[in-house]
């Protein structure tokens, strides 16, 4: 299947600092990423959708200020966590998708999150 | 308000059994049903899938079930392996919507004892 890859795999900040995280689709152009969180033992939060050349879609409650999203080509789309708090702590996980064929979204292997 | 629920975060099974994961949803426009299966440090990878128009689809060893009117879906595995071990995740779209996005379950960790 399609490899998706994410880096780093996991980071330690101190609070108040940003953090990027990358999401790349490596053997494929990915037309929509996707950008999921989740607590221990919950299931994947869907935070934002994007598309490559426009503006990230945010689901409710998630603040675009905080978590910005780039999504700079059809394989690379990063999300930074700026001025990161403890509660930001996560596992982030992006996934990228051919076409709008559901089964064909594949995901990266996470980047665990730990502020400090 | 969760969407989709598996309510057993963890299932034992001895190899060679059936193994049998369940999820229920509530919103009565999922129309498409996906189930992932996850390993530790590694992102969910697709398993198998079902629209709402079928009540079974079979893959192999795999075989998933729909009963759209209890809102209840479940994926049979058997027979089960110890490679089978890892965290099943249920997710649901509604096929109408923009962008089609999936919203998940909480998942189970299914452990297959040899």
């Amino acid at each position: 299947g399609a490899v998706v890859s994410q880096h780093p795999s996991r980071v330690i900040c101190k609070s108040g600092t940003s953090v990027k995280i990358e999401c790349r689709s490596l053997d494929f152009q990915a037309t929509t990423m996707f950008w999921y969180r989740q607590f221990p033992k919950q299931s994947l939060m869907l935070m934002a959708t994007s598309n490559e050349g426009s503006k990230a879609t945010y689901e409710q409650g998630v603040e675009k200020d905080k978590f910005l999203i780039n999504h700079a080509s059809l394989t690379l789309s990063t999300l930074t966590v700026t001025s990161a708090h403890p509660e930001d702590s996560s596992f982030y996980i992006c996934s990228a998708r051919i076409g709008t064929v559901l089964n064909e979204q594949f995901f990266g292997p996470g980047t665990r999150l730990t502020v400090l | 308000d969760q969407q989709v629920k598996q309510n057993s975060p963890s299932l034992s099974v001895q190899e060679g059994r059936i193994s049998i994961l369940n999820c229920d949803y509530t919103n009565s426009m999922f129309d498409y049903f996906l189930w992932y299966k996850k390993y530790p440090a590694e992102g969910p990878t697709f398993l198998i899938s079902i629209s709402s128009i079928k009540d079974k689809n079979e893959d192999g060893r795999f075989t998933v079930f729909l009963n759209k009117s209890a809102k209840h879906l479940s994926l049979h595995i058997v027979p089960s392996q110890p490679g089978d071990s890892a965290v099943y995740f249920c997710a649901a779209s509604a096929m109408s919507n923009a962008g089609n996005m999936l919203t998940f379950g909480g998942g189970t960790r299914l452990m297959v004892k040899p």
